[in-house]
């Protein structure tokens, strides 16, 4: 069963913690992508990878960090320094190169107090 | 910097009326795409428009490239409940391997 998957769902964290969010994918894409998504807006790419060992920047990449390690596994980490962490977290997947449509997960809910 | 200028922002209408979101761009485009995104849930890729003028259908939904190719619309016929969430233009972002998406126009279906 290809797909995406991101654990948890849900996360609830407290203010000044790291948190790292999970996204693997068994498509066999080279690319892979982080979004953040605020209640009633769009999606701003936070960072992107179009190959093992290798990432870009995205829009608002201030207080995140990334690693791709693995073809399959992009993990994101949501570090104290994000002045606004509470959102909705969603990763995605594509064949490499800007005319491919684009696969996502579930999301990660992420809630920081 | 790059825009993606999508209308309406939100659009109520009663099941069975028509609804049109449009996308605008502020640079010509390669191609653009479609994403609907439902309440609570994710975007899936709905269709990828490439050619100038191209119109292509899927069902109910008829999707238009416009001759310049700075602009697209989505077209819904007699719109279902089925057909509630939030759609989303992307266009490939300059200088870069990703894309860029529009703020989305979140539709309502009133039974």
């Amino acid at each position: 069963d290809g797909g995406i998957t991101q654990s948890p769902k849900y996360l609830f964290r407290k203010e000044g913690q790291n948190v790292t969010l999970s996204c693997e994918q068994n498509l066999n894409h080279d690319a892979m992508y982080w979004y953040r998504q605020d209640p009633g807006q769009g999606l701003r790419l936070i960072y992107y990878s179009q190959i093992v060992n290798d990432f870009q920047k995205g829009d608002i990449a201030e207080g995140y960090s990334v690693s791709r390690e693995k073809k399959e596994s992009f993990p994101l980490t949501v570090t104290s320094a994000q002045k606004n962490p509470t959102a909705f977290y969603l990763c995605a997947s594509s064949i490499a190169g800007r005319l491919y449509e684009q696969y996502f997960g579930p999301g990660t809910r992420l809630t920081v107090t | 910097g790059q825009q993606v200028m999508q209308i309406p922002q939100y659009q109520h209408v009663q099941e069975g009326e028509d609804f049109t979101t449009y996308c605008n761009s502020s640079t010509t485009l390669s191609n653009i795409q479609w994403y609907k995104q439902r309440p609570g849930g994710h975007p899936v890729f709905l269709i990828q428009l490439v050619k100038s003028g191209e119109v292509k259908k899927q069902k109910r939904l008829t999707f238009q490239f416009g001759e310049a190719k700075k602009n697209s619309s989505l077209h819904i016929t007699a719109t279902q409940t089925t057909d509630v969430g939030t759609y989303f233009c992307a266009e490939p972002e300059d200088g870069a391997n990703n894309l860029f998406f529009g703020t989305g126009t979140r539709l309502t279906v009133i039974p």
